[in-house]
């Protein structure tokens, strides 16, 4: 069975760094098809893919955000940790972590139940 | 990459069938046939409905279908039931840099 969980801070301050993390089972990130992507969603807004990483750690952001995303992996405690620097209130959302497939298009299979964070002083 | 399009809501009534459309570019949707589908129940995460265009995964129902005619991506529900009044969103891949996928902006359903 499959299961990510998003952990991490509910409230962070302006300028603060969040770092996220999520921790995965029923498959392992040692396995070359598939990794885990970060995508966010602000209240009532849509869905931001931020970042994403695979077992080979090959790493991609998104464009906007590149300056201010960090992924990495710890393959032997299963976990995927995302760190964003300079937070502001619009990074005010719900973040989740996903495995993602690669020879599916990178099609996100399972999420985590997502972690709000919110972003305030 | 922009979002890809989507509407911003849609009804119909229980039984109806009903479809999204996903409008996309030449550098996504419509050059790989590797779109997806996904639902959001309100404060739950999304789940996967339809991969790779027009596949569904283990346990989603027949009623939900996919295809694609261009730049355009549609999700079909058929026999709506009161149970997939959600936010539905599509996603594409859009190439081998970044940002390899974009999602669209949602599509509130409704079933009246």
């Amino acid at each position: 069975q499959v299961t990510l969980k998003e952990s991490g801070p509910v409230l962070v301050k302006p300028t603060e760094t969040l770092t996220l993390t999520c921790t995965v089972s029923g498959f392992s990130l040692s396995n070359a098809r598939m990794g885990v992507s970060w995508i966010r969603q602000p209240p009532g807004k849509a869905l931001e893919w931020l970042a994403h990483i695979f077992s080979n750690d090959e790493k991609s952001y998104s464009t906007s955000l590149k300056s201010r995303l960090t992924i990495s992996k710890d393959t032997s405690k299963s976990q995927v940790v995302l760190t964003m620097t300079n937070m502001d209130p619009v990074d005010t959302a719900t973040y989740y972590c996903a495995r993602i497939v690669r020879a599916s298009g990178y099609v996100s299979d399972y999420w985590g139940q997502g972690t709000l964070v919110t972003v305030s002083s | 990459q922009s979002a890809l399009t989507q509407p911003a809501s849609v009804s119909g009534s229980p039984g109806q069938s009903i479809t999204i459309s996903c409008t996309g570019t030449s550098s996504d949707v419509g050059s790989y046939n590797l779109v997806s589908w996904y639902q959001q129940h309100p404060g739950k995460a999304p789940k996967l409905m339809i991969y790779e265009g027009s596949k569904r995964p283990s346990g989603v129902s027949n009623r939900f279908s996919g295809s694609k005619s261009g730049n355009t991506a549609s999700l079909t529900i058929s026999g709506l039931q009161a149970e997939d009044e959600a936010d539905y969103y599509c996603c594409s891949y859009a190439g081998s840099s970044t940002p390899y996928v974009v999602f669209g902006g949602g599509t509130k359903l409704t079933v009246l």
